[in-house]
């Protein structure tokens, strides 16, 4: 069935070093790529989003990186902080059909000041 | 109240126990999502409405039974629930149930079952 592949499980940086977060998805009509964002014992919010048409987009200090040959997609976030702390989780959806995201299982980021 | 709401958020039951989670949302959406967050494992689609429409039942056993009364709000209905049913379920809302449109959470409600 479909599914999405997140790596690393969990990831320690100090501040200011980037970390970088490697999705892998299974249906290859997935055509739709958010990223959340949830802080520990808050809820998940939406930091960035991808479309299939698009290989890479910024939004500050976070960027998203598409390959569909590979099926692959990464989140880069560079000059981590402190706040930048949480649990991210990948996603896939394909056009069709209703609303529906595959989620990876997550990876606990970690920026030690 | 903004956004995605959820009540209660920590929740204790024993296995005989009826209960049933509450959320609201106050976006003005036509969709709603359960999802089951247990630790480690990807989130897990529950159930899934357009409109107070099921749209999807993704498999889930029938001791959680959903209820949509209307376009703001979808309850979870618990009964007869087993230990590892305990999780963080979390409710979503989207403008509509087209592919690609933003789905926004609730803080979630904390259950263990007991």
């Amino acid at each position: 069935g479909e599914n999405v592949e997140q790596h690393p499980s969990t990831l320690s940086v100090q501040e200011g070093d980037s970390a970088v977060i490697k999705c892998t998805y299974s249906d290859s009509a997935s055509n739709y790529f958010p990223w959340y964002k949830q802080e520990l014992g808050k809820r998940p919010q939406l930091i960035i989003d991808i479309r299939s048409n698009v290989g890479e987009k910024k939004d500050q200090r976070i960027a998203v990186t598409l390959n569909k040959t590979a099926k692959h997609f990464s989140l880069h976030i560079t000059e981590t902080q402190p706040e930048d702390s949480a649990v991210y989780f990948c996603a896939a959806s394909r056009t069709g059909g209703y609303n529906k995201l595959i989620f990876g299982a997550g990876t606990r980021l970690a920026v030690h000041p | 109240e903004t956004g995605v709401t959820q009540t209660p958020r920590h929740l204790v039951m024993g296995m005989t126990n009826k209960k049933s989670l509450k959320c609201e949302q106050h976006l003005g959406h036509n969709a709603m999502y359960w999802y089951k967050q247990s630790a480690k494992k990807p989130l897990e689609l529950m159930f899934v409405y357009s409109l107070e429409e099921r749209v999807e039942n993704n498999s889930v056993p029938s001791r959680f039974s959903p209820e949509c009364p209307n376009s703001s709000h979808l309850f979870l209905h618990l009964h007869t629930l087993q230990p590892e049913d305990s999780a963080l379920y979390l409710c979503a809302s989207s403008q509509d149930i087209t592919a690609q449109e933003t789905q926004y959470f609730g803080p979630g409600t904390r259950l263990l079952v007991l």
